[in-house]
């Protein structure tokens, strides 16, 4: 079975700081890892995904995420907030079944507040 | 190319009644999912078909939802009867069968009174 936890529910950072939401997960056989963004009343959009290749992932919008397996971490970052990153994050884990997709499972999401 | 596409966006109805939600995937994926997000949760996997055929229903609560999915394509997702606690956003997913990227459509935002 997968899990994942996401530390914080509610981060606030000042226009132009660093972004950080941390994600760890839990899983019984390698991961995918996904983080996801959603904007209000909108769906969810993906932001950047692991699927066993390089540890450090570089998404869109400036994200990037790395994958420490000793952690069982997949922090998400970005290096200087934008007003238009204030959105809800979503860290989820995977399981891909061949033939049939895959079974996301996801964190409880962190609310991201951008201060001017 | 066009994304998941779903209907109605919101809707509000009195506990006990039903309520039908819509998606139509993007074209050629084969696999469809339904999530429920509750305020302030992240989604939930309710089901998941591949063509009509449903991969995954373990976290659907058979007793008042049901879902279709007659020819492969586009999807239905029913609640009869409809309880407070089924408040929620529904989002329908869909994807290529053997990859892990699933897009999402905007979501039907469910109200019961």
């Amino acid at each position: 079975a997968q899990s994942v936890t996401q530390l914080g529910s509610h981060v606030s950072v000042s226009e132009g700081a660093l972004v950080l939401l941390r994600c760890n997960y839990s899983s019984s056989v390698p991961p995918y890892l996904f983080w996801y963004v959603q904007y209000p009343n909108q769906g969810l959009q993906l932001l950047l995904k692991y699927t066993s290749a390089a540890t450090l992932v570089k998404g869109i919008n400036g994200f990037e995420a790395e994958f420490k397996k000793s952690e069982t971490s997949f922090h998400l970052t970005k290096p200087s907030a934008h007003m238009s990153d204030a959105a809800e994050y979503f860290c989820a884990v995977s399981v891909l079944i061949k033939a049939a997709g895959n079974k996301l499972t996801f964190g409880g999401g962190t609310r991201v507040l951008v201060k001017p | 190319e066009a994304g998941v596409a779903q209907s109605p966006r919101y809707k509000i109805i009195e506990k006990r009644q039903s309520v039908a939600f819509w998606c139509n995937p993007i074209s050629g994926h084969a696999t469809l999912y339904w999530y429920q997000q509750i305020l302030g949760q992240g989604p939930k996997l309710l089901i998941q078909f591949q063509n009509n055929g449903v991969v995954d229903d373990s976290q659907l609560p058979k007793d008042r939802f049901s879902a279709e999915r007659l020819k492969g394509v586009d999807s239905t997702l029913k609640i009869q009867p409809a309880k407070l606690e089924d408040s929620a956003v529904y989002l329908c997913a869909s994807s290529l069968v053997d990859t892990d990227t699933q897009y999402f459509g905007p979501g039907t935002r469910l109200t019961v009174l």
